[in-house]
């Protein structure tokens, strides 16, 4: 079972724009995290956000949590082709025993 | 490197066979992670291990799917009689389980499966 779900499932922009990913989730959770995954390699821990914290920056990234709304967002700012990649939201429930992770957003990112 | 390393990267199989695949995880990481993932699919949960103990098995891991952390170290996941369902990644990742931590995952790069 996937506990978030990504939105929209695919994204096409042009470098310098920017990319809004949205993530849904079901249970309640102790944080959420984004993963980066590139074409046919492992996944990579981008950030991740806390279930009191509401907004976190990590470079050209933003996170927003909305626990009200179960939500989350990722925005890629300024984007560069080497942002292409699929991006997983994941979390937690109920304890830190098991990661689930949603269906992901392929963001493709073009010069 | 010290990294999270998968052993085969590939591996083509015919129906049938069994295979039989490895992961070294970041030396002082106690849990461990498998994750099957297809083709535009986020990665599926199937086991994790505290140090060797197997504390979570999904209910995809049918009888045909086997995980062992013998010492709290190396992992290996094997599929017998492989069917062509089971063609997909196969994901190992570790972390490092204490009070208040984060649960980042660091993943390997993965063992693709193929079954003819």
């Amino acid at each position: 079972s996937q506990q978030g779900e990504e939105d929209p499932q695919a994204l096409s922009i042009q470098e310098g724009e920017n990319a809004t990913m949205n993530c849904s989730y079901k249970t309640s959770i102790n944080n959420l995290q984004w993963y980066r995954q590139n074409s046919g390699r492992g996944l990579v821990h981008l950030i991740l956000i806390r279930s009191n914290e509401r907004e976190k920056h990590s470079g050209r990234l933003r996170v927003t949590l909305d626990t009200s709304k179960k939500s989350s967002s990722l925005l890629i700012t300024a984007s560069r082709a080497a942002d292409t990649a699929s991006y997983f939201c994941a979390s937690f429930s109920g304890g830190y025993n098991k990661l689930i992770f949603g269906a992901g957003t392929r963001l493709a990112v073009h010069p | 490197d010290t990294g999270v390393s998968q052993d085969p990267r590939h591996k083509i199989t015919k129906r049938g066979q069994n295979v039989t695949f490895r992961c070294d995880p970041i030396s002082e990481h106690n849990r461990l992670y498998w994750y099957r993932q297809t083709l535009g699919q986020g990665p599926e949960f199937l086991t994790y291990f505290q140090n060797e103990a197997q504390l979570e098995k999904s209910r995809l891991l049918s009888d045909r799917f086997s995980a062992e952390r013998p010492k709290g170290s190396f992992s290996t996941l094997e599929i017998q009689r492989t069917e062509q369902g089971d063609s997909a990644m196969y994901l190992c990742a570790s972390s490092l389980e204490v009070t208040g931590n984060t649960g980042e995952l660091f993943f390997g790069e993965g063992s693709r499966l193929t079954v003819l």
